[in-house]
């Protein structure tokens, strides 16, 4: 088992190009987020699913975008990058049957 | 909404000695607590975590922490700590019988010294 992975592991954006930031468990987690890590701020909620179809915003959403078409996927679309989006970026997954929530190895993203 | 503060953004210790990592949450409902560890580079991993039951709880390397719900707190100790504990702690909260989607507090930077 893979368990969650997110591509790419370092990215380097143009200020105002979009991207976007996957992440595919196989896991048969109901739950996905995404969160950023920032010096001194912690884990920041930008987006989170409780399953296909269902998304919504977590404290820090502006600026992105996300879908979930199915258990596996939960792909974080950037729409036009800011410098303020330099971070370092993080998808879990957790469910019903395990309180745990499980990370991938996170994206290094900046932002120029 | 839940929240969580930890106290110390950096704790610098000397090998063998004793730690104490501080967390203290806020929340209207019931909570599940965890204490996640990220070593530099990597995800964040989980340590321990609180559902339910015996307010102690301990990790398979030493870690332990105690409930207090009175106080609402959730400190991270080890009575003797190694040059590989050096990581960055973090301590995150959900709601019981919610989507399991932590809250987490800004970390906490332990660093062991030889």
């Amino acid at each position: 088992n893979a368990g969650v992975t997110q591509t790419p592991k370092f990215q380097v954006l143009k200020t105002g190009q979009s991207m976007t930031l996957q992440c595919a468990q196989d896991m048969n987690h109901e739950y996905m987020s995404w969160y950023r890590q920032d010096p001194g701020m912690g884990l920041r909620l930008i987006h989170y699913s409780v399953g296909a179809g269902i998304t919504d915003q977590g404290e820090v959403p502006n600026g992105y975008n996300v879908s979930r078409s199915t258990t596996e996927d939960f792909p974080l679309r950037l729409l036009s990058a800011a410098p303020s989006q330099t971070s370092v970026y993080f998808c879990a997954t957790s469910s019903w049957g395990n309180t745990e929530a499980f990370f991938g190895q996170g994206t290094r993203l900046t932002v120029v | 909404a839940q929240s969580v503060t930890q106290l110390d953004s950096q704790v610098p210790v000397f090998e063998e000695a004793p730690v104490e990592l501080r967390c203290n949450y806020s929340s209207s409902v019931s909570v599940y607590l965890f204490w996640y560890v990220q070593y530099p580079n990597q995800g964040l991993q989980l340590l321990l975590k609180y559902l339910s039951g015996s307010t102690l709880v301990e990790s398979i390397n030493g870690f332990e922490a105690e409930f207090n719900k009175s106080q609402t707190s959730f400190h991270l100790r080890k009575p003797s700590v190694h040059i590989s504990d050096t990581a960055e702690y973090f301590c995150a909260v959900s709601a019981s019988g919610g989507s399991y989607i932590p809250t987490f507090g800004r970390g906490t930077s332990l660093i062991v010294h030889p």
